[in-house]
Order: structure tokens, then C-alpha cells, then sequence
């Protein structure tokens, strides 16, 4: 069964630094989100991206972050100067269609981002 | 503001019990509602969408009610491996899923 994939799946870094998580979606897939969960807390919503542009973004995804599909297969998130806050785990996720049109959304196992 | 809340719990229930789950969305507007599940530091799962008509899938059956804005989830002859978060999750008519902060459940032997 096809699957979401991220790397890596934990990444530690000091505050200030910059990170990349790297997400490949599954191969037919037209949409593709990150979403992220601090713990124990719920999972929230950052940004969706669709056609090669963000499509929808959360209050949370601010100037510190960015998302690009640099080729045909990855989707990445860059946050480029990380504060203590930004630890949580960061969920990729895809979907065929869109959530718009009730498409399932299938994630990825996530990436532990920690910050000191 | 678009929200969904549930009972976080825990519940604990033994083996065999049928434990059900409530949600409620802010949202009378909201197109589609689903159940997901989340082990332990994993990624959410999908367990199942909830459909107007209620719908069914093994020993689990989920039901929607729009005049009450209230999703529910009912596990029968519930296992061990059932334990876990059982999270609600609403598609407000946007590109994104809303979460709800999710109701552990814990099955003892």
C-alpha cells in the first residue's frame, strides 16, 4: 500500500538555526499539507499547497515558514530561524482530490522537531 | 471560530465493553466529518468518514447529526489493540482538516 514518507524522523537543532523537513507524497497525489502537533496538544493545520502554490495557510505559518515541491516527488517545509516553540512533531500529509471535495487525507508518520 | 471539541477522557474499559465516543463542531455549515485514530507518538489514521446516514464498519459504527452538530463513535466487543486517541476531525468547506484535542482509550484485559 502506498505511503507517506518523511525525513528525518527526528531532527534536533538550536534556536535560531534553520531546518528542512522533507515529506514524499504518495505518487498520484495532487494535494499536499503539513500540519503540526505539539505535545499533547491537538494536531493544527499550517498550510496547504496545491498546483505548485500555497493554496490555504494557518495564523501559524508566519514569515518563518515556507513550503516548496522542488521536484516531482518531495514536499518540504522550511522553518528559517526556529524559537523553543517551534518543537512539535511536523505531519505531512496527501490527498488525491482535495479536502474541498471530501478526499481522504493520508499522513505521513511525522518528524520530531526539537529546539534548544 | 470553527471548533471541535470532545471528552478527552481517559476511558477505561474492559475488554469485550462497548464504549462510545461524543464530538460536537461550532460550524452548522461544515461538508464532511471523519473519525481518526492515533497511537502513541504516530501519525493520525483514518478510521472511518461519518456520513448523514450513519455508517458502519465492523465493530465500529459512526453517526452524524446536523441539526445538533454532534459526531459519535460506538466501538462494540471492544480488543486490546483498540486502545488509543480517537480523534475528531471536521472539514469546515476549506482546504484544511480542524482537529479536535482527541479521547484516549484504554482497554484492560
Amino acid at each position: 500500500e502506498p505511503e507517506v514518507t518523511q525525513t528525518p524522523s527526528h531532527q534536533v537543532t538550536q534556536m535560531g538555526q534553520e531546518v528542512i523537513l522533507r515529506c514524499v507524497p504518495i505518487s498520484n497525489h495532487l494535494y499536499f499539507y503539513w500540519y503540526r502537533q505539539i505535545l499533547g496538544q491537538k494536531v493544527e493545520f499550517l498550510v496547504s499547497f496545491y498546483n505548485n502554490e500555497i493554496s490555504e495557510k494557518s495564523e501559524i505559518f508566519d514569515d518563518q515558514f515556507s513550503v516548496e515541491r522542488p521536484d516531482g516527488s518531495n514536499f518540504t517545509l522550511k522553518i528559517r530561524s526556529t524559537k523553543l516553540e517551534d518543537s512539535a512533531m511536523y505531519f505531512c500529509a496527501s490527498s488525491t482530490q482535495g479536502v474541498r471535495l471530501t478526499d481522504t487525507q493520508y499522513f505521513g508518520p511525522g518528524t520530531r522537531l526539537t529546539v534548544l | 471560530r470553527k471548533e471541535v471539541e470532545q471528552d478527552p477522557g481517559p476511558f477505561n474499559v474492559p475488554e469485550g465493553a462497548t464504549v462510545a465516543f461524543n464530538c460536537t463542531y461550532s460550524n452548522s455549515a461544515s461538508q464532511s466529518f471523519f473519525w481518526y485514530r492515533q497511537d502513541c507518538r504516530k501519525e493520525p489514521k483514518l478510521l472511518m468518514s461519518v456520513y448523514s446516514s450513519g455508517n458502519e464498519d465492523g465493530r465500529f459504527t459512526a453517526q452524524l447529526n446536523r441539526a445538533s452538530q454532534y459526531i459519535s463513535l460506538l466501538i462494540r466487543d471492544s480488543k486490546l489493540s483498540d486502545s488509543a486517541t480517537y480523534l475528531c476531525v471536521v472539514n469546515f468547506g476549506n482546504e484544511k482538516l480542524t482537529f479536535g484535542t482527541g479521547t484516549r482509550l484504554t482497554i484492560i484485559p
